[in-house]
């Protein structure tokens, strides 16, 4: 039982390059979340998905889309990469549908935009 | 205005020691879960802990929904407890699961 990974674990863009960041799941969790987290700071909540085919924005949306590729998989995409997207993006998942319940976090992708 | 505010913001403890750390929100809560993330940067979730009181080893957590806190006890602290202990809440009535997360509190346990 794996939990939630992540692909990849580091990567560097140059400005304008386009990525996709791969977050799965193996515990037939409904919801999952994409996040970021500057230095010194807690996470911002970027798109989240309560159910498979469902996305909705959270508190900084600008500048990412996501899929929602089936129960197991939440992408994240940054189509024109800033520097200002530099940062670790974590993915979670929780088991409810409705909000509640605990989020288990994937270890992280660590990317920096030059 | 801060919605949710975490104290204090840094924490240095000796091996043995007990500490509170304290959670405030703005606003009614559905939702409120204690993460740990250790100095490699894993998030682990401690608690949800939306209302009362629950205990996990030397750890427990309490949540007075109605005073808008909630506290993270460590008792007998060790050196694997360092790193940042972050409150992240839901506010109002939605059931969303969008977590606002706190600035956390960084934990040092010096042996």
């Amino acid at each position: 039982n794996a939990g939630v990974t992540q692909t990849p674990k580091f990567q560097v863009l140059k400005t304008g390059q386009s990525m996709t960041l791969q977050c799965a799941q193996d515990m037939n969790h409904n919801s999952m979340y994409w996040y970021r987290q500057d230095p010194g700071m807690g996470l911002r909540l970027i798109y989240y998905s309560a159910s498979e085919g469902t996305t909705d924005k959270g508190e900084v949306p600008n500048g990412y889309n996501v899929s929602r590729l089936n129960k197991r998989e939440f992408s994240l995409r940054l189509e024109s990469a800033a520097p200002s997207q530099t940062s670790v993006y974590f993915c979670a998942s929780s088991e409810a549908s409705a909000g509640q319940g605990e989020q288990y976090f994937g270890p992280g992708t660590r990317l920096t935009v030059t | 205005g801060i919605q949710v505010e975490q104290s204090p913001p840094d924490l240095i403890l000796q091996e043995g020691a007990n500490s509170t750390l304290r959670c405030n929100f703005s606003d009614s809560v559905n939702n409120l879960q204690w993460f740990h993330q250790n100095p490699w940067g894993q998030l682990i979730n401690l608690f949800y802990i939306p209302s009362g009181t629950k205990q996990n080893g030397r750890l427990s957590a309490t949540t007075v929904a109605t005073e808008r806190y909630s506290l993270l006890y460590i008792s007998s602290s060790q050196t694997t407890d360092s790193g940042v202990y972050f409150c992240a809440v839901e506010l109002g009535s939605s059931n969303t699961g969008k977590l606002i997360f706190g600035q956390g509190t960084t934990l040092q346990v010096k042996p």
